[in-house]
């Protein structure tokens, strides 16, 4: 069964502090990956796409990572901003279809 | 640069009316179309998707149709509305390409009472 699975389901940490999220994926036959983020009431909008063959793909403050033997992926965030509050999906992309996570949400505190 | 528009940003509709959401893209020809929906901590759900004028594929069964008049305008409809089709609507368009990239809509918001 093809789907994405995202942890954790929601994050708080301080501003500057840096965080990880990760998503986990079984989307076969897989051509990439790629991580939105979703400001509250707006559209996601793409951070990063990563073919089988990248293992890190960076996007300012952003760095993503995949390993497509084990079939996980993470979204590093580097020194925290209060605008980086937000929800991140994971999307898989294989077979002409997009296999979306459910999300991780965000929150930034000062 | 290309651009996509949804309107309205906010709806709220009593049950049985009918609905009417558009979607329109700027700077591009001939893109694929595509009408998510996004209930509350659920994932996208693909609801349609077009790859020309008239051609319309459905992802799920449900109340709602969508239609697709001109080359980047999509629209999504609906007869009767009922109270589950309360939710976030996103319209994303994407350029056949390998990747496949899928740009979103700002999102309309449904909420049926």
């Amino acid at each position: 069964k093809n789907q994405v699975e995202q942890s954790p389901q929601s994050l708080i940490i301080l501003e500057g502090k840096n965080c990880t999220l990760q998503c986990n994926y079984t989307v076969s036959p897989f051509s990439n990956l790629r991580w939105y983020k979703q400001d509250t009431g707006r559209g996601p909008v793409s951070l990063t796409i990563m073919t089988f063959s990248e293992n890190t793909k960076s996007n300012g403050r952003y760095t993503a990572t995949l390993d497509a033997d084990t079939k996980q992926s993470s979204l590093h965030i580097t020194a925290s901003q209060l605008s980086d509050s937000a929800s991140y999906i994971c999307v898989g992309y294989g077979a002409n279809n997009l296999f979306f996570g459910t999300g991780t949400r965000l929150t930034v505190i000062p | 640069s290309q651009t996509i528009h949804q309107w309205p940003a906010t709806l709220v509709q009593p049950v049985g009316s009918p609905l009417s959401l558009e979607c329109t893209v700027e700077g591009t020809s001939n893109p694929n179309l595509y009408w998510y929906r996004q209930a509350a901590g659920r994932g996208l759900q693909l609801l349609f998707y077009s790859v020309g004028i008239g051609q319309i594929s459905s992802e799920v069964p449900q109340n709602l149709s969508a239609s697709r008049p001109q080359d980047r305008q999509f629209i999504l409809s609906s007869k009767k509305l009922l109270l589950s089709d309360s939710g976030f609507y996103l319209c994303a368009w994407a350029n056949l390409s390998s990747y496949n990239e899928q740009f979103f809509g700002p999102g309309t918001r449904l909420t049926v009472l």
